[in-house]
């Protein structure tokens, strides 16, 4: 059975702050998403990757296959970026996401 | 604004009662994916939908259902709810032919409660 752990669960920062926030997942996967859902409850996909790294503006993710982890980095963070964070993981061929339990993140100016 | 819309945005109901929540996909796209969001489970997928037809199953209860119509939206029923049901439904869209699920995006969700 694939799980996937989120660490840590809850993270606060100051504004200006390099970020991590890591995901662990236990079975060989093809992809893996991370999603971004703000207090008002709306999701937003932030990356999508099977290998190395990809770059966003200030968001930075990489994966190591091998290892079985994911890192999601948010450099000289801000307070709007204060929301959970979600690592979801999907192997197999069809549409079928596991998701972690997500990272609650508050930034503080 | 993902281009994906959920309706309704929220739903008060009594237990027992049956429920129908909509889905309009991104504009192209074929495939579409429904995730339950509760405070004790997290988010679950349910069911996708690939051009009208059912492509993945996840942790759906009997009680639920869901199509996919010839004009690519989708609809999500609940029936015979319980509390437990209370939730934030999302639904999400993408060009993925199946294979993966290729980028997501999501609605806003529809948020039910069961009263």
């Amino acid at each position: 059975k694939n799980e996937v752990e989120q660490s840590p669960q809850n993270l606060t920062a100051q504004e200006g702050e390099f970020i991590t926030i890591n995901c662990s997942y236990s079975v060989g996967i093809s992809a893996l998403h991370w999603l971004q859902q703000h207090p008002g409850g709306g999701i937003v996909s932030l990356f999508m990757l099977s290998s190395g790294k990809k770059k966003h503006g200030r968001l930075i993710a990489t994966i190591n296959i091998q290892e079985k982890h994911s890192s999601l980095h948010i450099t000289a963070s801000h307070p709007r970026d204060s929301a959970v964070y979600i690592c979801a993981s999907h192997s197999g061929n069809t549409g079928k996401l596991i998701f972690g339990q997500g990272t609650t993140l508050q930034v503080k100016p | 604004d993902s281009g994906v819309t959920q309706t309704p945005k929220h739903l008060i109901t009594a237990t027992g009662q049956r429920v129908t929540l909509r889905c309009s996909p991104r504009s192209g796209d074929l495939s579409v994916y429904w995730y339950q969001q509760s405070l004790d489970q997290g988010l679950q997928f349910l069911i996708q939908y690939y051009n009208g037809e059912e492509r993945a199953k996840g942790n759906i209860l009997e009680r639920f259902s869901a199509q996919q119509f010839p004009d690519l939206h989708s609809e999500l029923n609940l029936s015979s709810l319980e509390l437990g049901d209370s939730a934030l439904y999302f639904c999400a869209s993408s060009l993925s032919t199946g294979g993966d699920t290729g980028e997501l995006f999501f609605g806003e969700g529809s948020r039910l409660t069961v009263l």
